[in-house]
């Protein structure tokens, strides 16, 4: 069974950089048995999917976030981040990491969730 | 904005039948397979249905999918009042260099 746990600010000034990182625990984050990613939901709407990472290497993006979303894996934490720069007050939401199984896709885990608010 | 539309409300009594809809177009739901979460007050969103109609380990069976051309559903049967939460269907849009949508999302009471 894997443990998703989210660390990262939750206040943030409009134009910084939202950092957030997901620590894994139950299997390598570099496992094949995995895919990784973020979703987000501001308050009181739906869900919004951010970005799925792959062990392949392949990343796919939300097309309206592509250009300020950068993601990476760090096997020897067995963790992987999210930098989402140049924040309005339209990010503020709650994030979540995710991880899914892959192949079958037949299993999720999830982050507890990180409130991000956007505020001057 | 969402491109899978599903009503943003649906309710029933103890033991009914309710059912969602989530409609899509030809370069998600109708060409890619459907999943179904279910977002508890307050928790994670948890996936309940994919594959279009597979259910997970430990997920009853009184949730079921079903899916039709570019149009997704979702069956809860039996409904309890523990399944008072809203529900998002979700696919892969091949649009875009592909990306993954989900639905507007509907709330489900339990009268």
């Amino acid at each position: 069974q894997l443990h998703l746990q989210q660390s990262g600010p939750g206040l943030l000034k409009p134009s910084e950089t939202l950092s957030l990182t997901c620590y894994v625990s139950g299997d390598s984050v570099n496992s094949n048995s995995y895919y990784w990613g973020w979703i987000r939901q501001p308050p009181g709407k739906g869900l919004e999917w951010i970005v799925s990472i792959y062990n392949s290497g392949n990343v796919y993006y939300r097309p309206s976030l592509k250009s300020r979303v950068t993601t990476s894996v760090d096997a020897s934490r067995n963790q992987f981040s999210l930098k989402l720069r140049s924040v309005t007050a339209a990010d503020t939401a709650v994030y979540y990491c995710f991880g899914v199984r892959a192949v079958a896709g037949d299993q999720d885990f999830w982050g507890q969730g990180t409130l991000v608010t956007v505020s001057s | 904005q969402s491109v899978l539309t599903q009503p943003p409300s649906a309710s029933g009594t103890p033991g009914q039948r309710v059912t969602i809809s989530c409609s899509g177009s030809s370069s998600n739901i109708g060409g890619n397979s459907v999943n179904w979460y279910q977002q508890l007050p307050g928790a994670a969103p948890k996936l309940l249905i994919y594959t279009n109609t597979q259910r997970p380990s430990g997920v009853p069976d009184r949730f079921s999918g079903s899916k039709s051309g570019a149009s997704a559903s979702l069956a809860i049967s039996g409904l309890q009042s523990e399944d008072e939460a809203d529900y998002y269907c979700a696919a892969w849009d091949d649009s875009l260099n592909g990306h993954y949508v989900f639905g507007t999302g509907t709330k489900v009471t339990v009268l």
